[in-house]
């Protein structure tokens, strides 16, 4: 199973936005509607973000959205903040139990 | 809350073995589902396996021949022993409880550290 393909950047500056993609394949992000968003900062463990392609968990703010289209998954930052800047990781169920992980986005608030 | 602790990360040599411990509390353990993922220093997240409420195990397929999950639902505790330890097994271990069957919203501790060293 090989990796998620993501962006090793972006950046933005205070009040834009930035989005952020996810590339898999009809096996993974394109043949389910399971793909997950994580946010990590230096030192910390992943916290989910964006589940379910398009659902926000308790508490995190609207300004975080998630979209797909074909085989290729979104993750969209408005308002950005400095408190954004951090990696973020994308996965997707990839059938037969299976999970496959994005290489991972590093965001910079400029 | 749902609470997930990791522990028995540290140094160990190449060859040699390690048991890691994530234990759980909040919840009906016995029900959980509960994954492992690493990042080795300075990478990305990488799957390693899951158990499933009952016992049955999906592991990735790198690792599938050395490592082994498995669980203790009467200390609320699933393990992840590794074997044959390589240099390249180095990095934090995190567990992880699913809400969900095929992945999503989820719990995760605060990891802990292997260092694969001689």
């Amino acid at each position: 199973q090989s990796a998620l393909t993501q962006p090793p950047s972006a950046s933005g500056s205070p009040g834009q936005s930035v989005t952020i993609s996810c590339t898999g394949t009809s096996s993974d992000v394109g043949g389910y509607n399971y793909v997950s968003w994580y946010q990590q900062h230096p030192g910390k463990a992943p916290k989910v973000m964006i589940y379910e392609v398009t659902k926000r968990p308790s508490g995190v703010p609207d300004r975080f959205s998630g979209s797909k289209s074909g085989n290729t998954a979104s993750l969209t930052v408005s308002g950005l903040q400095a408190d954004d800047e951090a990696d973020y990781y994308c996965s997707s169920y990839a059938g037969s139990n299976n999970l496959v992980f994005g290489g991972g986005t590093k965001l910079t608030v400029l | 809350e749902v609470q997930v602790v990791e522990s028995g990360g540290g140094l160990v040599k190449p060859g040699g073995s390690l048991r890691l411990s994530c234990t759980v509390s909040g919840l009906t353990f016995s029900d959980a589902w509960m994954t492992w993922v690493r990042q080795a220093p300075g990478k990305g997240l990488e799957w390693v396996g899951r158990i499933r409420n009952g016992g049955t195990t999906d592991y990735a397929a790198p690792v599938r021949d050395r490592f082994t999950i498995s669980r203790d639902d009467s200390k609320n505790t699933v393990y992840l022993e590794i074997n044959s330890l390589k240099t390249e097994d180095t990095g934090v271990y995190y567990c992880k409880w699913e809400t969900n069957v095929y992945y999503g919203l989820d719990v995760w501790g605060q990891g802990t550290t292997v260092t694969v060293s001689s």
